[in-house]
């Protein structure tokens, strides 16, 4: 099993410019979820998803946009980037399966993106 | 407010010596709390969760309600311990709050 991955690794943007990035996920997991992560901020929550065709935003959502079409995969769109959207994006993913317990969220390997 | 607070940036320590990596945290109800480690050029993971009450790579964490605290212990640092290490709350929607992180640095 590959686990989360992430496409591309790296990116440089314009601003302005656009880009999706994607993240799939071969676990068969419910939730999904999109961080960035800055130095001294930690990581942020962007969005997130608990299931096929839904989306939640979470603590820093604006600029960013996301679909769930299908269960594995999870999309992160910038619209028009901007230097202030320069950092690391993770993707995560976590089984919903009740085991009397919140489940580990499993991360990929991270998107480094640079808007100049 | 910050609902998880990690007050250091950055911890040095030397090969053996005692390390705690300190986690505040603000929450109404019964806290679940977590640890994430990632290593060099390795992904984030989860190092252990509060409800386990495990040790993990020697490494303890003992929730204290009174203090509102998930302070991260190990008696004896090693060289691979270092990396750096978030502290995480799982909130209401069943999101994770993650804190600043704290870098831990061991040196020989």
């Amino acid at each position: 099993n590959a686990g989360v991955t992430q496409t591309p690794k790296f990116r440089v943007l314009k601003t302005g410019q656009s880009m999706t990035l994607l993240c799939a996920q071969d676990m068969n997991h419910e939730y999904m979820y999109w961080y960035r992560q800055d130095p001294g901020m930690g990581l942020r929550l962007i969005h997130y998803s608990v299931g096929e065709g839904t989306t939640a935003k979470g603590e820093v959502p604006d600029g960013y946009n996301v679909s769930r079409l299908k269960k594995q995969n999870f999309l992160l769109g910038l619209e028009s980037a901007a230097p202030s959207q320069t950092s690391v994006y993770f993707c995560a993913s976590r089984s919903y399966l009740d085991r009397g317990a919140y489940n580990e969220q499993f991360f990929g390997p991270g998107t480094r993106l640079t808007v100049l | 407010a910050q609902r998880v607070t990690q007050p250091e940036k950055l911890l040095s320590v030397f090969k053996g010596a005692p390390v705690e990596l300190k986690c505040n945290y603000s929450y109404s109800g019964s806290p679940e709390l977590f640890w994430y480690v990632q290593y060099s050029r390795q992904r984030l993971q989860l190092l252990l969760r509060h409800i386990s009450r495990e040790s993990i790579k020697g490494f303890t964490a003992d929730l204290n309600k009174g203090e509102t605290s998930f302070h991260l212990k190990k008696p004896f640092a090693q060289e691979e311990d270092s990396a750096m290490y978030y502290c995480a709350l799982k909130e209401s929607d069943s999101t994770l709050t993650f804190g600043k992180g704290t870098m831990l640095l061991v040196s020989p």
